[in-house]
């Protein structure tokens, strides 16, 4: 079936270097991708968004690029702080305003 | 703006007893949204209205859940009889009309423990 996936379930990074977490999605009839974040106890945060006719776009501190010819969607951090500590999910938009999230990475900082 | 406001926070039921959670959406999105999340996995889309209609239910285990939003507002999520699969974090979501980017604005989630 459809689905949106990740490639690792976790990643362990230095503080102060740069994270960067992949998913691996089926479905190409999307408006856009969606990262979010989630820290414990608390609902998905929205971090970025890419529409499906880019293939790169920046935010403060964090890069999203979308690679559509092999499906594949990734999150940059860069400078990687210990507030940054959380579970990060790709999702899809999906007509009409259906979010698909994938499994989820477990990102934790090492000081 | 107000965020997504869902209560109660925690709740810990025994099998086969009922339960109710309640959401109150960001005043004037017009779409609302039920989520599961089981320990470990992404949020898994329940049901979805729009204004007070169901737009999507396909997911929804109709012989034990049930979800209305009356007035087109607040939402309540039933389920009875509960099982120990159904524990979870039930996730409320709302968004304004037609908009596809930005995804939703989710609320904190009650966490159901079903023993």
């Amino acid at each position: 079936g459809e689905s949106v996936g990740l490639h690792l379930p976790t990643l362990s990074v230095q503080e102060g270097d740069n994270s960067i977490i992949n998913c691996a999605y089926s479905n190409s009839a999307s408006d856009y991708f969606i990262w979010y974040k989630q820290e414990s106890g608390k609902g998905p945060q929205f971090i970025i968004d890419i529409r499906s006719n880019m293939d790169k776009r920046q935010g403060q501190r964090v890069t999203v690029l979308l690679n559509k010819t092999v499906k594949h969607l990734s999150l940059q951090i860069a400078a990687t702080q210990p507030g940054d500590s959380a579970v990060y999910f790709c999702a899809e938009m999906r007509r009409p305003q259906k979010l698909v999230f994938g499994q989820g990475t477990r990102l934790t900082i090492n000081p | 703006e107000a965020g997504v406001a869902q209560s109660p926070r925690y709740k810990i039921i025994e099998k086969r007893q009922s339960v109710a959670f309640w959401c109150n959406p960001i005043s004037g999105h017009a779409t609302l949204y039920w989520y599961q999340q089981i320990l470990g996995q992404g949020p898994k889309l329940l049901i979805q209205f729009q204004n007070n209609g169901v737009v999507d239910d396909s997911q929804l285990p109709k012989d034990r859940f049930s979800a209305e939003r009356l007035k087109g507002v607040d939402s309540t999520l039933k389920i009875q009889p509960a099982k120990l699969e159904d524990s979870a974090v039930y996730l409320c979501a709302s968004s304004r009309l037609n908009q596809h980017n930005y995804g939703y604005t989710f609320g904190s989630g009650t966490r159901l423990t079903v023993v």
